[in-house]
């Protein structure tokens, strides 16, 4: 199936820093991707859709200054946590389409300290 | 915008038995419902898929089943093994968009 590459897995940063999580389309194009948030035991909650060449689509109560969302090229965007603060940490993971079925990237597991 | 719900939150079955997980939706014009898998800290596998052009689909032990009228659909897991124990996500879309939205999960966890 289609892959979708995620980097990095692990990240751990200090409270007042920003990082960049980046979501790879191996080998397929996508125009459009997703980006979601999981916390422990919960599931998946979409926080934006990143669109190739324009601004991203952010989802009610998601701060669009915060989680900046950049769609660059064909087969990359990223989520850059900006000011992060430890109630930041979590689960990050995107998404794109092909055809009719949707994949997932590995994740990104963030840690604010 | 479409909501939804999944039951039970958690699941414990003995090896062998069947395991069935049941999910509604809010949005009669969804028409695509996949089930993901999850193991811990590692991405959500889709499993199986259904369209709402089809009441049923099996892929060996797993099936799902869909009501539109009713809007709810269905996993069901037979003859489980402990490796079937992870967390199993329904979703919702519509064709044409990617938005997928989720059901809240359910625990499975399989005893030998």
């Amino acid at each position: 199936g289609a892959v979708v590459s995620q980097h990095p897995s692990r990240v751990i940063c200090k409270s007042g820093t920003s990082v960049k999580i980046e979501c790879r389309s191996l080998d397929f194009q996508a125009t459009t991707m997703f980006w979601y948030r999981q916390f422990p035991k919960q599931s998946l909650m979409l926080m934006a859709t990143s669109n190739e060449g324009s601004k991203a689509t952010y989802e009610q109560g998601v701060e669009k200054d915060k989680f900046l969302i950049n769609h660059a090229s064909l087969t990359l965007s990223t989520l850059t946590v900006t000011s992060a603060h430890p109630e930041d940490s979590s689960f990050y993971i995107c998404s794109a389409r092909v055809e009719n079925t949707i994949y997932f990237g590995e994740g990104s597991w963030l840690t604010v300290v | 915008g479409e909501n939804v719900e999944q039951h039970p939150s958690t699941l414990s079955v003995q090896e062998g038995d069947s395991a069935v997980i049941k999910c509604t939706y809010s949005d009669s014009a969804s028409n695509y419902f996949p089930w993901y898998k999850q193991e811990l800290g590692k991405r959500p596998q889709l499993i199986i898929d259904i369209r709402s052009n089809v009441g049923e689909k099996k892929d060996q032990r797993i099936a799902v089943t869909l009501n539109k009228t009713a809007k709810h659909f269905s996993l069901h897991i037979t003859e489980t093994q402990p490796e079937d124990s992870a967390v199993y996500f329904c979703a919702a879309s519509k064709t044409g968009y990617s938005t997928l939205t989720f059901g809240k999960g359910t625990m499975l966890l399989v005893s030998p």
